[in-house]
């Protein structure tokens, strides 16, 4: 089964405003990793956060994480309609090597 | 970041036949890794490729129907065998950046069974 559920499951907004999308897991993590992927094309990374890490910044993108709530946001500031996209998180058990599981993601829809 | 590439990036295949996907990584790694994603779902891991020894399969997934090699550091293919409309998908690779932990993804190649 998915390890990480996301919400919501699409979201539509206007240009400038901005985007926060959930995500929540279910046992521990090494990292959590957040991908945007453009029309069923390869995923672009966008971010990394460690289990001991709280929040990070990039340019216009926030991700916090929560360990004690299992679950993540990803805030995206002044949204473009260039982010029209879907995105995911993804988590890396503790534990083990790298390997993946990935949310449901979501479909995120900015209009100009 | 890795730069992967992966061939074919589409294609369009009959019922029982077989179709490999190479995945080509312009640095060496040690783990390669291969997804599946569904028409409208997110990615599910099929194995993990490590050079030398036998791939490891997640629940769901065999080895008779999704053999994979790994000849060499930079290089793996898949093998999606006896085809059927449900293997129709999107099916990436990805490497780990041991440094940093990020996992990079190939453009992925998209399968459609008739």
């Amino acid at each position: 089964s998915q390890q990480g559920e996301e919400d919501p499951q699409a979201l539509s907004i206007q240009e400038g405003e901005n985007a926060t999308m959930n995500c929540s897991y279910k046992t521990s993590i090494n990292n959590l990793q957040w991908y945007r992927q453009n029309s069923g094309r390869g995923l672009v990374h966008l971010i990394l956060i460690r289990s001991n890490e709280r929040e990070k910044h990039s340019g216009r993108l926030r991700v916090t994480l929560d360990t004690s709530k299992k679950s993540s946001s990803l805030l995206i500031t002044a949204s473009r309609a260039a982010d029209t996209a879907s995105y995911f998180c993804a988590t890396a058990l503790s534990g083990g090597y790298n390997k993946l599981i990935f949310g449901a993601g979501t479909r995120l829809a900015v209009h100009p | 970041s890795a730069v992967i590439s992966q061939k074919p990036s589409r294609d369009i295949c009959q019922r029982g036949t077989s179709l490999t996907i190479q995945c080509q990584v312009d640095s060496q790694v040690t783990m390669m890794f291969w997804y599946r994603q569904q028409p409208g779902q997110s990615l599910t891991l099929i194995a993990t490729a490590n050079q030398g020894s036998e791939a490891t399969y997640e629940s769901g997934f065999v080895i008779d129907k999704f053999p994979i090699s790994r000849p060499n550091l930079t290089f793996s293919t898949l093998t999606v065998s006896n085809m059927s409309p449900e293997d129709s998908s999107i099916y990436l690779c990805s490497v780990d950046d041991y440094l940093t932990d990020t996992q990079y993804f190939g453009p992925g190649t998209r399968l459609t069974v008739l």
